[in-house]
């Protein structure tokens, strides 16, 4: 597709169970970035994917997050043992080599009950 | 602490005058300053930027201006349409070295214009 597509548009489930969020960047695009929203609140940037460099996770809030990229393509967020405080819209956004601007999906609303 | 803060939570223009939003960082290390558009459900689009080593950038109806000593920047929509309203979020981002661009993100601004 044209654009960066992420799925599920909107997930709900219960606290304490794994949930996993998917994207798909903008072909040709190295660079993959995720980041959160959580109500009222600007984004907040998670993990960044380059290529075959190691990612930057300095955003991951705790241990339960976790992300994997192939190459330049898919990119999957699990995160273990959902709390409350999980519950947020999840952004990706991919960009070029040169990194900005990036562009961003629709992301998913993820609902913790 | 907020690095990126855009202090109005909302603002109403009438359409065809000028709308003025504003974003203020602390962080010196930023040298790259971008505006997202987002409505309701969908994700932000981008809008303009600009880099540290202007202080001025225009495309079409939009400009958005930076003032490096003061770190404000501020984006202008003339004229402003219904079209615009939409919540406006202000981002920044700095040269890491490890090549990392992460975006940091003001919380944003609701414009409203008002037919």
């Amino acid at each position: 597709g044209a654009g960066v597509s992420q799925s599920p548009s909107n997930k709900v489930t219960e606290k304490g169970k794994d949930v996993e969020l998917r994207c798909d960047p903008i072909s040709g695009h190295t660079a993959l970035y995720w980041y959160r929203q959580r109500l009222g609140q600007g984004l907040e940037f998670l993990i960044y994917f380059q290529g075959n460099s190691a990612p930057d996770k300095s955003g991951l809030p705790s241990d339960r997050f976790s992300a994997e990229r192939t190459g330049e393509s898919v990119s999957t967020l699990t995160i273990q043992r959902t709390q409350q405080e999980d519950s947020a819209v999840y952004l990706c956004a991919s960009s070029s080599l040169y990194g900005q601007p990036q562009h961003f999906g629709d992301g998913t609303r993820l609902s913790i009950l | 602490d907020q690095q990126v803060k855009q202090n109005s939570p909302s603002l109403s223009v009438q359409e065809g005058r000028i709308s003025i939003l504003n974003c203020d960082y602390t962080n010196s290390m930023f040298d790259y300053f971008l505006w997202y558009k987002k409505y309701p459900a969908e994700g932000p689009t981008f809008l303009i930027s600009i880099s540290s080593i202007k202080d001025k950038n225009e495309d079409g109806r939009f400009t958005v201006f930076l003032n490096k000593s003061a770190k404000h920047l501020s984006l202008h929509i003339v004229p402003s349409q219904p079209g615009d309203s939409a919540v406006y979020f202000c981002a920044a981002s700095a040269n890491s070295g490890a090549g990392s661009y992460q975006l940091t993100f003001g919380k944003g601004t609701k414009l409203s214009v008002i037919p």
